[in-house]
């Protein structure tokens, strides 16, 4: 079973700045890796996919890197409705199914 | 558009059975897999399991024992029963639609969420 690990735990920024997340798997996924932005009271919503794809309708300021078992999250410069929780999910092959990190909680400073 | 709505049960008491069902509006329900995930309150997301509209299923190893997913192709709706829930199955339920989306796995379309809490 591969196990996502994410952090930091909590990230504390003002607007304006730049925020930049990590996630590690405990072994490769190539670079089939998506992240998901949730805010409170909220489903997730899709933002990256195959590490570095905005989905459908994400702006440019999100970015996504890395494969393997190190990628990164960056938002180039934070907007008041970028605070929320961020995960990271990979799905495996055998077992087959979905694990997803323990989230990054990006606040206002 | 593709719409994902979901209901069932807010309340349950330890040892009973939980059930959600979810109805999708729009777009093609055959052709994809569509999932359970819960989350439990101020905490992470946990993949619950997966049906595509043959009945084809996989759960998480661990909830397999007490899991079900079953699918309703006339209604293009899935169904989630989770049998002898304690307290620690209390999370808001999400059903989604997964979809490979470049050479990812990715859930596309999510419901609004059921919060379903277990208490005596």
């Amino acid at each position: 079973e591969i196990v996502l690990t994410q952090s930091p735990a909590t990230l504390s920024l003002s607007p304006g700045e730049r925020a930049t997340l990590s996630c590690r798997a405990s072994q490769s996924v190539s670079s089939s890796l998506a992240w998901y932005q949730q805010k409170p009271g909220q489903p997730p919503r899709l933002l990256i996919y195959d590490a570095s794809n905005r989905a459908t309708g994400i702006p440019a300021r999100f970015s996504g890197s890395g494969s393997g078992t190190d990628f990164t999250l960056t938002i180039s410069s934070l907007e008041p409705e970028d605070f929320a929780v961020y995960y990271c999910q990979q799905r495996s092959n055998w077992p087959p199914g979905f694990t997803f990190g323990p989230g990054t909680k990006v606040e206002i400073k | 558009q593709v719409q994902v709505q979901q209901w069932g049960a807010g309340l349950l008491k330890p040892s009973e059975t939980l059930s959600l069902t979810c109805a999708v509006y729009g777009g093609s329900f055959s052709g994809f897999y569509w999932s359970w995930v819960r989350q439990p309150p101020g905490k992470g997301l946990e993949w619950i399991g997966e049906i595509n509209h043959g009945g084809s299923t996989n759960y998480n190893p661990s909830l397999k024992s007490r899991v079900t997913i079953s699918v309703d192709t006339s209604k293009n709706q899935f169904s989630l029963s989770l049998k002898s829930v304690t307290a620690a199955d209390t999370a808001v339920y999400y059903c989604a639609r997964e979809d490979l989306v470049g050479a990812t796995n990715a859930f596309d379309y999510w419901g609004q969420g059921t919060l379903v809490t277990v208490s005596s």
